[in-house]
This record gives structure tokens, sequence and C-alpha cells, in this order.
């Protein structure tokens, strides 16, 4: 049971290029989240889904793109990365509607040159 | 427009010592007030959570208050230790449904606690 992961942990990209981040999770949960955590800023939220294909706007989403086509995944894609998308990134999943508690990987640095 | 405010950014406490952190809100519709915990290079993982409807809640060394009136609460960390040095996030949701939000956390900049042996 390895609860939520993230691949991979570390990436070094060049201002441009594109890369896709991957969440997986085998807790079964409906709901899941891809944040970034920059110094002093805390968690922002990018983008989420609520259940298997379905996606929506968090509070931070420009730059980025994610999909979910099935529901123990989710990608969020860098079309072409800035070095403003340097930060670590962390998927989070959630059982569902009525239970509020988070579940977080063990995050994704990126470094854009 | 940032939601929650948390403060302190950082925090140097004794051993034995008590920890406290603060936030604050500002949407009345917040009804869920969680605490998550982060150790360097790790997720952050729920420590406790609380609803408005009581004004506090504690588990072990680990203690929520909640002032519905000042829309303010707290973590208070008692007999603080060494291992509990960690970056601590306060955060808040509404409720499910409303504008569409599906309830997402809305968190604070975080505290840095540091707790010397």
């Amino acid at each position: 049971n390895a609860g939520v992961t993230q691949t991979p942990k570390f990436r070094v990209l060049k201002t441009g290029q594109s890369m896709t981040l991957l969440c997986a999770q085998d807790m079964n949960h409906e709901y899941m989240y891809w944040y970034r955590q920059d110094p002093g800023m805390g968690l922002r939220l990018i983008h989420y889904s609520v259940g298997e294909g379905t996606t929506a706007k968090g509070e931070v989403p420009d730059g980025y793109n994610v999909s979910r086509l099935k529901k123990q995944n989710f990608l969020l894609g860098l079309e072409s990365a800035a070095p403003s998308q340097t930060s670590v990134y962390f998927c989070a999943t959630q059982p569902g509607q009525g239970a509020k508690e988070q579940f977080f990987g063990p995050g994704t640095r990126l470094t854009v040159l | 427009q940032q939601q929650v405010k948390q403060s302190p950014q950082s925090l140097i406490v004794q051993k034995g010592g008590i920890s406290i952190i603060n936030c604050a809100y500002e949407n009345t519709a917040f009804d869920y007030f969680p605490w998550y915990q982060q150790f360097p290079g790790k997720g952050p993982a729920l420590l406790i959570a609380i609803r408005p409807d009581v004004s506090e809640k504690k588990e072990g060394r680990f203690t929520i208050s909640f002032n519905k009136s000042a829309k303010q609460f707290s973590l208070h960390i008692m007999d603080s230790q060494p291992g509990d040095s960690a970056t601590y996030f306060c955060a808040a949701s509404r409720a499910l449904n409303y504008g569409g939000s599906q309830g997402n956390l809305i968190f604070g900049k975080g505290t840095k606690l540091s707790v010397k042996p």
C-alpha cells in the first residue's frame, strides 16, 4: 500500500522545455489536487479533480495543464517551462465529498533554468 | 487576497515549552479548520482539525483553540519536543458545493518551528 506517489522526485529543465509530473494513488480516493509550494508562500492550488475525467482550475493554473484519464492517476503538464515555475510540487488526494482530510505525496522538486 | 493569515513566520521554543501559532480568516463561510505538519523533504500531513461548532479540540499534546467571533484559531503544542521541529500550516475550507469550489483548502503561509534541546 504505497499511498500517494509522485514521479519524478527531482527534475531540472531549461526554459521552454516541457514535462509531465505523475501522481499515482492506491487509496481509491475520488478527489486529487496539485499544489505548488514556494518559500514564504504556503501551498497554492494549481488544478484539481473531483473524479475520473474531470478537472478544474485552482488559484494559480496559468502555464499548467492536467488530465485525469484514470481514477488513480493525476498528471500535471508544463508545456513551456519558465523560471517562475521553479518550485516544489505536491499532489494530494481526498477520499471524497464527506471526508476532508487530504493525503499528500512526497513532492517533486523542479528547477527551471 | 489572502484569506488565511498565519503568524508568526518562524518560532523558536525551548524543549518543554509551549508553542503557539495563530491564524485568522476572513470568510465566515469557512467550516473546517485543519492544521498540517510538514517535515523537511516530506509532504504535509494532517495533524489536527476542528469545526466551528466547538471552541477547543485536544489530541495529545496538540490543541486547537477556535474563536468564531474573532475569526481566529490557534495551535498550541504543549511540552514541545525537538521532534516537533517542522513547518506548520493552518488551512480553512468552505462548505462543500459553496460556489462550486468543492470545499478546496486555503492554506496559510506556514510557520517554521524550531524546538531547542
